[in-house]
Formats: C-alpha cells, structure tokens, sequence
C-alpha cells in the first residue's frame, strides 16, 4: 500500500483566495512526522511545515497551514491569500520513527495560481 | 547555518558511460545523507540513504552505487549509464528526528 496518497494531479486558484492541497497517510506507527514541500520549475525542493503525529494543535508556518486530522489521516496543506510565486508543485512526506531514516514522498500536487 | 551542495547542475552523458555525482553538506555534522531521483512530472524515488561514513542502504536495485567517504560528502556512480537513468537527481540531508534538506539537483540526460 502507497504510504502517502496525494489524489490532486493539478489544482487552479485564484489570486489572493485560499486553497486546499489533499494528502493522506498509511502507517501503523504511532510516531510519525508528516511534511510539504514545494518544487518550483527550478526543481529545488523547499520546506515549508511540518506536523508530528503526537502534536495537539496543527502546525502554521505564515500563510502555510497544515490540516492534521489523525483519524483519517489525512494531513492537508492549506495556502491562505495564494500568491503568483506559489505555483509550484507540492508535495506531501511522511517519516516514521520505526525506521526514521527513511522518508515517504507522495505523487504530488501541481498548483497553479491566476491572476 | 546549514547549506548543501550538488554538481554538476546538468548533464548529458552518453549511454555506457560512467557517472559521478558530488553532493556536499556544510554546517552540520553526522547528517544522514540521501539520494533521490525524480522523473519528469514524478514523485520522488529514493535511490540511497547513509546515516555515517562507509553505511549505505539501498533502495532499489540497479545500475547505480553510491559512496559516503567523509562525513558530509556523498557521491552517486555508475559505471555504465542506461538510458533510464534520465532524471532530477536530489541529495537531502536530515538529523535524526527533523525534516529533510534539500540540494539543487542535478539535471542529468542520457542520450
């Protein structure tokens, strides 16, 4: 089974609106850190947030947001007031602590914004 | 602060050759230290992690090897380059419990 599952190939936005990029997750470790990541055409992989399984509030990092809801795990990362540069590609990781070295990267998102 | 380092940027190689590629870590020491490959419009693959000089794990078989021979230098090889061998190639470094940094890349085109 796919550990992270990003379902959106392709995304559009307006300019200055919010926007939802989805990402769910499979693990039966109960310790795990999820991550995004932006890629824009230059092809170097950014940081923006990220959220651990065992925090209580859900991560913001300016304008970035992550939708933690364990339950479902799902982790979505929520762009407020998109902006031109952040059309990119997204995408969504996770990390187990049984076997932290690794990290699991899903299919990724491609967002445009409009102006 | 920390920096990683990636060369070269592009490259184009004919089919059979070998490859080198350098990535650097500075700033930070004992990183674990990864190689990843992205295929145009793909996810990421990863080809090869290391958490210490000499200790490579390897994801997926084939034709590429990878070395660790200082603690913040690691090097992808092959000595004969397919035509599948094509792509985004990422290094990242991490600490044990944070998130990943990422190098440049390197363009690499087989023809």
């Amino acid at each position: 089974a796919q550990k992270i599952t990003q379902t959106q190939p392709g995304m559009f936005v307006q300019e200055k609106e919010a926007v939802t990029l989805d990402c769910t997750y499979d693990t039966s470790d109960p310790s795990y850190g999820l991550f995004w990541y932006k890629q824009p055409s230059s092809g170097e992989m950014i940081f923006l947030i990220y959220q651990g399984s065992y925090d209580q509030q859900n991560a913001t990092e300016g304008r970035y947001s992550l939708n933690f809801q364990k339950a479902r795990k799902s982790a979505n990362l929520v762009i407020s007031a998109s902006q031109l540069g952040d059309s990119a590609m997204y995408f969504c990781a996770m990390r187990e602590l049984r076997d932290f070295n690794k990290f699991y990267f899903g299919s990724g998102t491609k967002l445009n914004v409009k102006p | 602060s920390q920096t990683i380092h990636q060369w070269p940027a592009t490259l184009v190689q004919p089919v059979g050759s070998p490859l080198s590629l350098e990535c650097t870590v500075e700033g930070t020491s004992n990183p674990n230290l990864y190689w990843y490959r992205q295929a145009a419009g793909r996810g990421l693959q990863l080809l090869f992690y290391s958490v210490g000089i000499g200790q490579i794990s390897s994801e997926v078989p084939q034709n590429l090897s990878a070395s660790r021979p200082q603690d913040r230098q690691f090097i992808l090889s092959s000595k004969k380059l397919l035509l599948s061998d094509s792509g985004f190639y990422l290094c990242a470094w991490s600490k044990q419990t944070y998130e990943q940094y990422f190098g440049p890349g390197t363009r690499l085109t087989v023809t």
